[in-house]
């Protein structure tokens, strides 16, 4: 089993629509949850960062962990065509040092 | 200021050759990863350095993969006789406390 799941879609929707992305994770012991966006051809660059369980909003965006369960999501509100990208999550190991990245979610918002 | 920067951009190499990819992190960042993100993939960790110190190298796959950093800033991932299965996108990505800033790596194709 890998450390970190997530489902790679593709994923299609309408603009406007609300996007629920989700991850699940296998080691109990990790503690800060990151989502980063990747535009083709690009870097990821970091869209949320959280440490404990529950929610963080920015803007559209909303962050949720749930330790309990080792579930962590990102819910994108109002999407727009602007959001289109893959959407990567997270962990940092145990260790502290390196990131532990999904498969990657690629997401469609099409106008 | 200036963000991750990496050079080449792109990279075609035949089979057997040796590469060498350049990374310039963000001024001041003491920590530096190197990931490999093959088509359709998550980022997966090769390599970390602190300064200078090459700390955990766990993730390179083989022993024709090398990194250095020998000033503690610029670094040099360096692949020799390059096999089909290199063929990634080679992100590089220095640190300031919690957050990891990403360059827009550099894609290798091996033909």
């Amino acid at each position: 089993q890998k450390e970190v799941e997530q489902d790679p879609g593709p994923l299609s929707v309408p603009e406007g629509a609300i996007v629920s992305l989700n991850c699940t994770y296998s080691n109990s012991a990790f503690q800060y949850f990151m989502w980063y966006r990747q535009y083709s051809r690009k870097g990821p660059e970091l869209l949320m960062y959280t440490y404990s369980s529950g929610n963080k909003e920015d803007g559209r965006f909303t962050a949720q962990v749930d330790k309990s369960s080792k579930y962590i999501s990102l819910f994108i509100r109002d999407s727009q065509p602007s959001d289109s990208a893959t959407y990567l999550c997270a962990i940092e190991s145990q260790a502290g040092t390196a990131l532990i990245f999904g498969k990657g979610t690629t997401l469609s918002v099409s106008s | 200021g200036a963000g991750v920067s990496q050079s080449p951009r792109y990279k075609v190499a035949k089979r057997g050759q040796d590469v060498a990819l350049r990374c310039d992190p963000i001024s001041g960042h003491v920590s530096l990863f190197w990931y490999q993100q093959a088509l359709g993939q998550g980022p997966e960790f090769l390599t970390y350095f602190q300064n200078e110190a090459q700390l955990d190298k766990s993730g390179l796959p083989s022993d024709r993969f090398f990194a250095e950093r020998p000033e503690g800033s610029v670094s040099t991932l360096k692949i020799q006789r390059t096999q089909q299965e290199d063929s990634a996108v080679y992100l590089c990505a220095s640190r300031f406390g919690g957050e990891f800033d990403f360059g827009p790596g550099t894609r290798l194709t091996v033909t």
